[in-house]
């Protein structure tokens, strides 16, 4: 069964550091998201991708982050200068679209970002 | 910011019984309602969904209501199993067919089903 897979599992990284996280959504979906989840928190949208640009962002994704799909298979997440409180796990996700049953979202593992 | 929200942070059931999680939201924009299922140090897994043109969906085990008046819906498990044992996050979305609609997710309830 295709699914959504993430590297790495765990980042470390040390504070005002560049972090690439990347993610291979399901091959034939149109959407891509990242969301996250901070500790003990709710997940939280980040981005949405479509069509080779992003479509929506919230107020959390500001100057610092970045979105790609460099090739037909890689969607990545760029934190420029990483902070304490982007601790968090990060979470990838795709959909079909185009009638409401492709609207499903199906996520990735997580990748684990820990800012020290 | 709690437009979904999810009033019991857990559950406990008994194996072979029904467990009924309930979500509640705010926004009458939202025309699209998922449930998600987590385990600890996993990505949240899709497990049913519901349009809000809909009042029931169910798919074998899993029966999700909406109630469109009340802004309420539930997720419905029978019979509950020892592995359905997990964090469940109930989500709408506010579909917009030029964004593919993100989701808003409520804080979860904890599901326990003990043997």
């Amino acid at each position: 069964e295709p699914e959504v897979t993430q590297t790495p599992s765990h980042q470390v990284t040390q504070m005002g550091q560049e972090v690439i996280l990347r993610c291979v959504p399901i091959s034939n979906h149109l959407y891509f998201y990242w969301y996250r989840q901070i500790l003990g928190q709710k997940v939280e949208f980040l981005v949405s991708f479509y069509n080779n640009e992003i479509s929506e962002k919230s107020e959390i994704f500001d100057d610092q982050f970045s979105v790609e799909r460099p090739d037909g298979s890689n969607f990545t997440l760029k934190i420029r200068s990483t902070k304490l409180e982007d601790s968090a796990m990060y979470f990838c996700a795709s959909s079909l679209g185009g009638d409401s049953s492709s609207y499903e979202q199906y996520f990735g593992p997580g990748t684990r970002l820990t800012v020290t | 910011d709690q437009q979904v929200k999810q009033n019991s942070p857990s559950l406990s059931v008994q194996e072979g019984r029904i467990s009924i999680l309930n979500c509640d939201y705010t926004n009458s924009m939202f025309d699209y309602f998922l449930w998600y299922k987590k385990y600890p140090a996993e990505g949240p897994t899709f497990l049913i969904s519901i349009s809000s043109i809909k009042d029931k969906n169910e798919d074998g085990r899993f029966t999700v209501f909406l109630n469109k008046s009340a802004k309420h819906l539930s997720l419905h498990i029978v019979p509950s199993q020892p592995g359905d044992s997990a964090v469940y996050f109930c989500a709408a979305s506010a579909k917009d067919y030029n964004q593919g609609g993100k989701l808003i997710f409520g804080q979860g309830t904890e599901l326990s089903v003990k043997p």
